[in-house]
């Protein structure tokens, strides 16, 4: 059965405190994301890695940090200076390729709350 | 870089009628535009997706068109069932890269 796992689906944390979000993946999908989703403000981009040991900053990445040791995960920390991180966070993946329009699947996401 | 902007934000329709969500987006490479519904507590799932070579298409109940000079692609779903209610995200892509940019998203509410 393939696809994106995130936990834990509900997470509580002390302002001040480091957290890391889990994704994994068994669709063997190259690249992966991280999103943030706020309320109405729709998606909004983290970190990207298109393939193991490479990752790249996406639109609100000031805050987090990110890893790509293993192809199928791609753990998201987000630090003590990142500001109101009580959110929704979703992980997706993708196989790209010139040839191969860019779906997205997505895991259940993770709603973090900062107490 | 892309900017992608989706209206309305929140729709309400009686079981039955049709719905229409409207996105815009700013770069003239983006060639893949996806929609993408999202039910509460769950990640977005791919619903339909047209790539710029193609004004519209359908499947089933949805349809998705595309105006590439006016740089506008809309949603359309008819015949609309309470199990519709749910976030709609559009976005926009240059296939085959990895950054995807999407909308702000539209609340769907379907009443019986």
């Amino acid at each position: 059965d393939g696809g994106i796992t995130q936990s834990p689906k509900y997470l509580f944390r002390k302002e001040g405190q480091n957290v890391t979000l889990s994704c994994e993946q068994n669709l063997n999908h190259d690249a992966m994301y991280w999103y943030r989703q706020d309320p109405g403000q729709g998606l909004r981009l983290i970190y990207y890695s298109q393939i193991v040991n490479d990752f790249q900053k996406g639109d609100i990445a000031e805050g987090y940090s990110v890893s790509r040791e293993k192809k199928e995960s791609f753990p998201l920390t987000g630090t003590s200076a990142q500001k109101n991180p009580t959110a929704f966070y979703l992980c997706a993946s993708s196989q790209p390729g010139l040839a191969v329009y860019n779906e997205q699947f997505f895991g259940p996401g993770t709603r973090l709350t900062v107490l | 870089g892309e900017n992608v902007e989706q209206h309305p934000s929140t729709l309400s329709v009686q079981e039955g009628d049709s719905a229409v969500i409207k996105c815009t987006y700013s770069d003239s490479a983006s060639n893949y535009f996806p929609w993408y519904k999202q039910e509460l507590g769950k990640g977005p799932q791919l619903i339909i997706d047209i790539r710029s070579n193609v004004g519209e298409k359908k499947d089933q109940r949805i349809a998705v068109t595309l105006n590439k000079t006016a740089k506008h692609f809309s949603l359309h779903i008819t015949e609309t069932q309470p199990e519709d209610s749910a976030v709609y995200f559009c976005a926009a892509s240059i296939g085959g890269y990895q950054k995807v940019t999407f909308g702000t998203g539209t609340k769907l509410q379907v009443i019986p």
